[in-house]
């Protein structure tokens, strides 16, 4: 039969424009985000984190914004490059019931640049 | 440093066989995460160590699968029989410690299970 994948939204963005990545977390316990890039046949790779005593984080082109009250996350990219094309993750770090850590990924979302 | 290195790249194995994946950790990490990432059900966290020691293994999808992590600079994933569900890419990560650090994933292993 058909096997059914992962739909992962899709944001296309112009080259020189900025991107907005969005990611809803789901435990209100989490005190550590990070956002991961992973481009085709890689591994993720660490962007950039932000802890939950923070609303805002910034690095080299991509800012990141935690919105505790609505468990949200964003990553934005300034002047987005075709190397930017890739699967952005969202990951939050809780402890669990069992008092272990576990970073629990979300879905993706696939970022494509337009030259 | 090279970062986490994980061996083979690519395995293609028939129904059946075992299998077993290979990790090597960031020197001076503690914890070591293995996943496995697949279209249907995205990126799953199987099972992590601490200290060599394995700390959470809720993740493992049945007892075909085991993973150990003899010393700190080794740790393998086994499965075994294999069947054609288990075709993933399997990543291996390690971090400084296991909460509120960032993790460094491998490039990962391809499997394939015909």
């Amino acid at each position: 039969g058909e096997s059914v994948g992962l739909h992962l939204p899709t944001l296309s963005v112009q080259e020189g424009d900025n991107s907005i990545i969005n990611c809803a977390y789901s435990n209100s316990a989490s005190d550590y985000f990070i956002w991961y890039k992973q481009e085709s046949g890689k591994g993720p790779q660490f962007i950039i984190d932000i802890r939950s005593n923070m609303d805002k984080r910034q690095g080299q082109r991509v800012t990141v914004l935690l919105n505790k009250t609505v468990k949200h996350l964003s990553l934005q990219i300034a002047a987005t490059q075709p190397g930017d094309s890739a699967v952005y993750f969202c990951a939050e770090n809780a402890r669990s019931g069992a008092g272990s850590y576990q970073l629990t990924f979300g879905k993706g979302t696939k970022l494509s640049v337009i030259p | 440093d090279a970062g986490v290195i994980q061996s083979p790249r690519h395995e293609v194995t028939e129904m059946g066989q075992e299998v077993t994946l290979r990790c090597k950790p960031i020197s001076g990490h503690n914890s070591l995460f293995w996943y496995r990432q697949t279209m249907m059900r995205g990126l799953e966290l199987l099972i992590y160590f601490n200290n060599n020691v394995p700390i959470d293994d809720s993740g493992m999808p049945e007892d075909r699968f085991s993973a150990k992590m003899p010393n700190a600079s080794f740790s393998t994933l086994k499965i075994q029989p294999s069947e054609p569900r288990d075709s993933a890419v399997y990543f291996c990560a390690s971090s400084l410690a296991a909460g509120g650090y960032e993790q460094y994933f491998g490039p990962g292993t391809r499997l394939t299970v015909t």
